[in-house]
């Protein structure tokens, strides 16, 4: 119950398209849901987070989709370009838990 | 704001060895997490510090894993002896709020040979 999970495992799309990925969790007292960067060798950085009071949360070409009731958050990137490729992680946190609860992560390549 | 700085970035050390990971949070940050991260396991919470106090170190793997925080600024995780099977990056976050927010560190790349 305590599990994120993420798909794709990797994904590739063109200079331009529309990135997605996927993440699922089951523990309803979640109400923390945010998405890393990852470049390599360098730590995870925060990108966007989304709280379960909204479906949708936007910073330029990022954008969260929320789905309460299928328990379900994905990650878009609109106009991927080359420099969004990447590792990227979801999680999920619980209200007064510290511990993040981490997907297994996606790689993303975007080709030009 | 220099971000969490952690030392060294790289590691090689021989099997047996102690090996002690440096890292400094955000000033003003008061919790502190150190992460391993490799291709097979991901990203594994090892063990959580809150205003300098250990608050869960049941991700810790053995004994032969050690972590303190003598100060707001500073923590170090030590590993000894060192095995071949720690090789891995290890990171440290820090947050101002418990959960909320991280911001992780470069990381050190150990390898134990």
């Amino acid at each position: 119950q305590q599990q994120v999970k993420q798909s794709p495992q990797s994904l590739i799309v063109q200079k331009g398209g529309i990135s997605i990925i996927n993440c699922a969790y089951e523990n309803t007292a979640f109400d923390y849901f945010p998405w890393y960067q990852q470049f390599p060798g360098k730590g995870p950085a925060l990108l966007i987070a989304i709280r379960p009071d909204v479906s949708e949360k936007k910073e330029g070409r990022f954008t969260i989709s929320f789905n309460k009731s299928a328990k379900q958050f994905s990650l878009h990137i609109m106009d991927s370009q080359p420099g969004d490729s990447a590792t990227y992680f979801c999680a999920a946190s619980g209200h007064s838990n510290y511990q993040l609860i981490w997907g297994a992560g996606t790689k993303l390549i975007i080709k030009p | 704001d220099a971000g969490v700085i952690q030392s060294p970035r790289h590691e090689v050390t021989e099997m047996g060895q102690e090996v002690t990971l440096r890292c400094k949070p955000i000033s003003g940050h008061n919790s502190l997490f150190w992460y391993r991260q490799t291709m097979m396991r991901g990203l594994e919470l090892l063990i959580y510090f809150n205003n300098n106090v250990p608050i869960d170190d049941s991700g810790m793997p053995e004994d032969r894993f050690s972590a303190k925080m003598p100060n707001a600024s500073f923590s170090t995780l030590k590993i000894q002896p060192s095995e071949p099977r720690d090789s891995a990056v290890y990171f440290c976050a820090s947050s101002s709020q418990q959960g909320y927010g991280y911001t992780f560190g470069s990381g050190t790349r150990l390898t134990v040979v």
